[in-house]
């Protein structure tokens, strides 16, 4: 069983396209991040977001907490292909163990 | 370097042989996390290190698996008697401690044949 599930799992658009990537857990995280991670590489840091119902925006990335600190959302505006890539969300529960525990992953493919 | 390093960054084995993958952590950073990722899948937690001491190891899957990190820097995650379900790129991942931005190496590909 995930900690965390995100959704949709793979996502293939047009450039110019908006989209949404959900995470959701029924745990609450003292804080919760998201990564973008490349073939190849290791994922790398997008935002992190600390308190329930936080909005930050990342150019065109906007990323929201949830109100009980559960689920979190990924929204892109203006999808170009440089998006692509696996976007993955991460948390610290907020009881229990002491690790970062990753989302399930959402592939997503911008197409030119 | 300023990054966390791993090494090798791919690596074939065949079936039952004994393999270390390598981690170079960020200088300074205490916490050291190791993960697993297969294809298109989000990293597996498999153990995690506060200083020299294994905080959690609760994510490696059976007594095959085993990591240290004697000084507190450079860590060592070393499988035995591999099998071809081991293949998967193995993540490790440095931060100041908890709840703070965790960066990543490259990876280890480790491909069991």
């Amino acid at each position: 069983t995930q900690l965390l599930e995100q959704s949709p799992q793979f996502l293939s658009i047009q450039e110019g396209e908006n989209l949404t990537v959900y995470c959701n857990s029924s745990s609450v995280f003292s804080s919760l991040q998201w990564y973008r991670q490349e073939p190849g590489e290791g994922p790398v840091l997008l935002v992190t977001v600390v308190t329930g119902g936080e909005v930050k925006k990342l150019k065109r990335l906007t990323f929201q907490f949830g109100d009980a600190r559960k689920d979190s959302s990924l929204h892109i505006t203006a999808a170009q292909p440089g998006d692509t890539g696996l976007y993955l969300c991460a948390g610290w529960v907020q009881t229990g163990a002491n690790n970062l525990f990753f989302g399930t992953g959402t592939r997503l493919t911008v197409i030119p | 370097g300023a990054g966390v390093s791993q090494t090798p960054s791919n690596k074939v084995t065949e079936k039952g042989k004994y393999v270390e993958l390598r981690c170079d952590p960020i200088s300074g950073h205490t916490a050291l996390y190791w993960y697993r990722q297969s294809l298109g899948q989000g990293p597996e937690f498999l153990i995690y290190f506060q200083g020299t001491g294994a905080a959690d190891d609760s994510g490696l899957p059976n007594d095959r698996f085993f990591a240290v990190r004697p000084e507190g820097s450079v860590s060592t995650l070393k499988i035995q008697r591999t099998e071809r379900g081991d293949s998967a790129v193995y993540l490790c991942a440095s931060s100041f401690g908890l709840y703070t931005e965790a960066f990543f190496g490259q990876g280890t590909r480790l491909t069991v044949v």
